[in-house]
């Protein structure tokens, strides 16, 4: 099983439509982030939590809010859904001092 | 402002070719420096990463990169590549006085392995 678990994979949706994605880990890590990447854009962070009760926001956190609801989980929302939030997105982990593990991530289109 | 910069969007090498895969960056302070590899449709696979001590870092799959401070680089290199290190690689550097507080990413270089 993967330590870092992205849900769904693949995503189409309409605009103006609520969408959760959604993230757990295996590892025991207290870290965990959301980016999103664009072609030629590289990766982008979105927000990021280091412990159940911590959120903070990244660079492009307008139109996104997240939620932990356990210290492995980590779920982003887009409460309405828009065109250009169409990108591939991707939850990583990490523990203080240590590199970063990614999950496969989701592509999510937005009609 | 924090910044990473990969000049080489597209490199093609032939396999068995050596590669050089360029990236700079812009931070007042030390910096946590990484690279990672994405393959079609999968994450990011973390290659190597600097932290500190030895400049020259060695990292997975035959991957290696030079911290230089005064070029403020962190090049990745390979002697003899393979048609399976075909795929994306992005730079990063670690922000905010911890290797993991946040990544500040490159654009990424893609790279073609041709026969």
């Amino acid at each position: 099983d993967a330590d870092v678990t992205q849900t769904p994979r693949n995503r189409i949706t309409k605009t103006g439509k609520r969408i959760m994605l959604e993230c757990s880990q295996t590892k025991g890590h207290d870290r965990m982030y959301w980016y999103r990447q664009d072609p030629g854009l590289g990766l982008r962070l979105i927000y990021y939590s280091f412990d159940v009760k911590d959120i903070n926001k990244g660079e492009i956190s307008d139109g996104y809010s997240v939620s932990r609801q356990a210290q492995a989980k980590f779920s982003l929302s887009l409460e309405s859904a828009i065109p250009n939030q169409t990108a591939l997105y991707f939850c990583a982990t990490s523990d203080s001092g240590q590199p970063q593990h990614f999950g496969d991530g989701t592509r999510l289109s937005i009609l | 402002a924090q910044s990473v910069t990969q000049p080489d969007i597209h490199i093609t090498v032939s396999e068995g070719a050596s590669l050089e895969l360029r990236c700079n960056y812009s931070y007042g302070a030390t910096p946590y420096l990484f690279w990672y590899v994405q393959s079609p449709g999968q994450g990011l696979q973390l290659l190597l990463k600097y932290f500190s001590g030895d400049t020259l870092v060695q990292g997975i799959k035959g991957f290696e990169a030079e911290f230089k401070r005064s070029q403020s680089s962190f090049n990745l290199r390979k002697p003899s590549v393979h048609w399976s290190d075909a795929a994306e690689y992005f730079c990063a550097v670690g922000v905010n006085g911890g290797a993991t507080n946040k990544l500040i990413f490159g654009t990424g270089t893609l790279l073609a392995v041709q026969p």
